[in-house]
């Protein structure tokens, strides 16, 4: 049983345009949501994160939703660029440097 | 800044052999989480140690072993390796309660 649910899979977005990635998860008790961002042979590597007192953190082009009522988060990716091309994953811990359950995982491709 | 160090980058090995993987956390970081990710599948947590006792235990088979020593590495050690095996493996560490994990960049294992 996936603990959480990532869609889409697989996203093509123009350049400048905006990538969104949404995540829900069951477990009440996830109190930490980060996002990683994983280019290939590489290890992921932590983008953004928010915890559940919060309903949106920015962090330059990148942005966290989060709607605790519908145990859902997103990540919206402005003006999205090729170099964003990589493979992201949502992920949920209790405590924040606790073991991660990731999400399946959506390869992003930002088209020139 | 340091970052996770994990050795080898790439291993190949035959079925029934043995691999022993090493992981070097950042420095002051006293945890350490062993993932494997399979081709296209998100990471799938395997074993976590904090302070060179294990603190919680994932999908790990029976055949794999872990320990952290007292310098705070890490080594995985799996026995009788069969061809599902292959996979990436990633160490990541954290200081508990304090930051959140950051990944090193794998360990391929082909298993033939």
């Amino acid at each position: 049983q996936q603990q959480v649910k990532q869609s889409p899979q697989s996203l093509i977005v123009q350049k400048g345009g905006i990538s969104i990635i949404n995540c829900a998860y069951e477990n009440t008790a996830f109190d930490y949501f980060p996002w990683y961002q994983q280019f290939p042979g590489k290890g992921p590597a932590l983008l953004i994160a928010i915890r559940p007192d919060v309903s949106e953190k920015k962090e330059g082009r990148f942005t966290i939703s989060f709607n605790k009522s519908a145990k859902q988060f997103s990540l919206h990716i402005m003006d999205s660029q090729p170099g964003d091309s990589a493979t992201y994953f949502c992920a949920a811990s209790i405590g924040g440097s606790e073991k991660l359950v990731f999400g399946k995982g959506t390869k992003l491709t930002v088209n020139p | 800044a340091a970052g996770v160090i994990q050795s080898p980058r790439h291993l190949i090995k035959e079925k029934r052999e043995t691999a022993t993987l090493k992981c070097y956390p950042i420095p002051r970081h006293d945890t350490v989480y062993w993932y494997q990710q399979g081709p296209g599948q998100d990471p799938q947590f395997l074993i976590s140690f904090y302070e060179k006792m294990q603190s919680d235990k994932g999908s790990i088979p029976d055949r794999f072993s872990a320990q952290q020593f007292s310098d705070y590495h890490s080594e995985l050690n799996m026995s009788s390796l069969e061809l599902g095996d292959s996979a990436l493996y990633f160490c990541a560490s954290s200081r508990r309660g304090e930051s959140p994990l950051h990944f090193g960049n794998g360990t391929r294992l082909t298993v033939t």
